[in-house]
C-alpha cells in the first residue's frame, strides 16, 4: 500500500531564505509525482509535475527533484517571500491506478 | 477556459441527511475525480469518472456515490451523513482519460459540516 510522508509538518522562516520541503513514498513504482500548493480553505494548485522518467522540474523559484529508487522528492524554494505562505502537498500516482495519494502537507509561513 | 467550479461553497447538514455536491469541469476535460480532505490532512481519493462511467474508487463506503453527465459536469452524493463526513470536498478534472497528471485541475472545494 502506497504511503506518502512529508517532513516537516510545519515550517516558519524569515523572508529571503532558501528552503527545502521533503516528501517520501513507500512504493517506488510511481507513474508521476506532483507538488501542489493549497491556501487556507481553498483548492489545490499544481506547482510542478514530474514524470517517473524525469529527475527534476523547475518553474521560476521552484525546483522539484525526484529519486524514485529511494522513494524521495524534494521541493526547493529559492528566496522565499511572504506570498509563498501556504500548505505544500506532495502526491503520487502508482502505475496502473487512477488516483493520487497525498501526503499530509507542510504548512509554510514566510515572515516579512 | 473557465476552470473547475464547485457548488455550493459551504454547506451545513444534519447527521443522517443526504447531500449532493456539484462540479463543473474545465472546458475540454472529460474526466473528473473527487477527493475528501479532512482538517489537517491530505486529500483522500473517493472515485473518478470518465465518460460518464466510474473509473476507479478509493476506500469509501457505498453511501458515497457519483454521477457524470454528458456535458462532463459531475455530482457527488453522500447518504446517511455522519459527523466524520465533515470535510472539504474537492473535485479535479483532467483531459482525455488518464494523461499522467498533465492538466489535472482542482476546484476550490465545498466545505461540508455535519452537525
Amino acid at each position: 500500500k502506497q504511503e506518502v510522508t512529508q517532513i516537516p509538518a510545519a515550517l516558519s522562516v524569515p523572508e529571503g531564505e532558501n528552503l527545502v520541503l521533503n516528501c517520501s513514498f513507500t512504493d517506488s513504482a510511481i507513474y508521476n509525482l506532483q507538488w501542489f500548493r493549497q491556501d487556507p480553505g481553498k483548492g489545490l494548485t499544481s506547482l510542478l509535475l514530474i514524470q517517473s522518467s524525469q529527475r527534476e522540474q523547475t518553474s521560476g523559484r521552484l525546483n522539484a527533484s525526484l529519486d524514485k529508487s529511494s522513494g524521495r522528492s524534494t521541493l526547493y524554494i529559492a528566496a522565499s517571500q511572504p506570498g509563498d505562505s501556504a500548505t505544500y502537498l506532495c502526491a503520487v500516482t502508482t502505475s496502473g491506478t487512477y488516483k493520487y495519494i497525498f501526503g499530509t502537507g507542510t504548512r509554510l509561513k514566510v515572515l516579512a | 477556459e473557465t476552470g473547475v467550479t464547485q457548488s455550493p461553497t459551504h454547506l451545513i447538514k444534519t447527521r443522517g441527511q443526504q447531500v449532493t455536491l456539484r462540479c463543473s469541469s474545465q472546458s475540454g476535460h472529460n474526466t473528473v475525480s473527487w477527493y475528501q480532505q479532512a482538517l489537517g490532512q491530505g486529500p483522500q481519493f473517493i472515485f473518478q469518472y470518465y465518460r460518464e462511467e466510474e473509473n476507479g474508487r478509493g476506500n469509501f463506503p457505498p453511501r458515497f456515490s457519483g454521477l457524470q453527465f454528458p456535458n462532463y459536469s459531475s455530482e457527488l452524493n453522500v447518504n446517511a451523513l455522519e459527523l466524520d463526513d465533515s470535510a472539504l470536498y474537492l473535485c479535479a478534472s483532467s483531459p482525455g482519460g488518464w494523461t499522467g497528471g498533465a492538466g489535472y485541475t482542482f476546484g476550490s472545494g465545498t466545505r461540508l459540516t455535519v452537525v
